[in-house]
């Protein structure tokens, strides 16, 4: 069974600042994909970044990289020079070869003014 | 704008009510999903529609029904709810490859209150 841990329930930063979610994982797949989602206040979620578990480069979106480490099923965000509207719960999510993505409960992203 | 709707944003109903929840996407895909969020907990996948077939459903109770009539729509039909059915509901739509790798896209959700 697939399985994903977001061991801080909250982190907070100040602005301008970087910062680093954590995110580990579990799967018996070989093929997976993970994948970081963002949910302001107004409760949309969306897509932050996305990692295909063949590909070795650890993906980048502007300010938002990840750290993928797949022998340790470690794969955290870091957020460069962290904005107002970065503010938001962020969760980390796994994929295999069916529907179902595994969610992470989540962290709560604060930035100091 | 959001390329998925979902109608009411809110909604308050009683134990014995029937109420539905739409969802609309506007993104061309052929997979919608539904899914439930509670506080502090994972979201929880509830059902998968691909090509208007439902594909999975994750072991929920009976008094959720869904209803996908095309690609473009999803509807979630409650009726007899619990209190601890109470929750953020989340619509969400993507192309489907057989697997989960392609990205999801919500809609705001419709949150939930039964009293």
């Amino acid at each position: 069974a697939q399985t994903v841990t977001q061991s801080q329930p909250e982190m907070s930063v100040q602005e301008a600042e970087t910062v680093t979610l954590s995110c580990t994982y579990d799967t018996s797949e070989s093929d997976y994909y993970l994948f970081w989602y963002k949910q302001p206040p107004s409760r949309q979620m969306i897509l932050v970044i996305r990692q295909e578990a063949y590909k070795q480069q650890n993906a980048t979106e502007n300010r938002f990289s990840v750290n993928f480490q797949k022998a340790a099923k470690s794969f955290s965000l870091k957020i460069s020079d962290s904005q107002l509207g970065d503010a938001a719960m962020y969760f980390c999510a796994c994929g295999g070869s069916n529907y179902q993505l595994i969610w992470g409960a989540g962290t709560k992203l604060i930035i100091k003014p | 704008e959001t390329g998925v709707t979902q109608t009411p944003r809110h909604l308050v109903m009683g134990m014995t009510n029937k109420k539905s929840l739409k969802c609309e996407q506007h993104l061309g895909h052929n997979a919608m999903y539904w899914y439930k969020q509670s506080a502090k907990k994972p979201l929880e996948l509830m059902f998968v529609y691909s090509l208007e077939e439902r594909v999975e459903n994750n072991s929920v109770p009976s008094r959720f029904s869904p209803e996908c009539p095309n690609s473009s729509h999803l509807f979630l039909h409650l009726h007899t709810l619990q209190p601890e059915d109470s929750a953020l509901y989340l619509c969400a739509s993507s192309q489907v490859t057989g697997h989960s790798g392609n990205t999801i896209y919500f809609g705001e959700g419709s949150w939930l209150t039964v009293v």
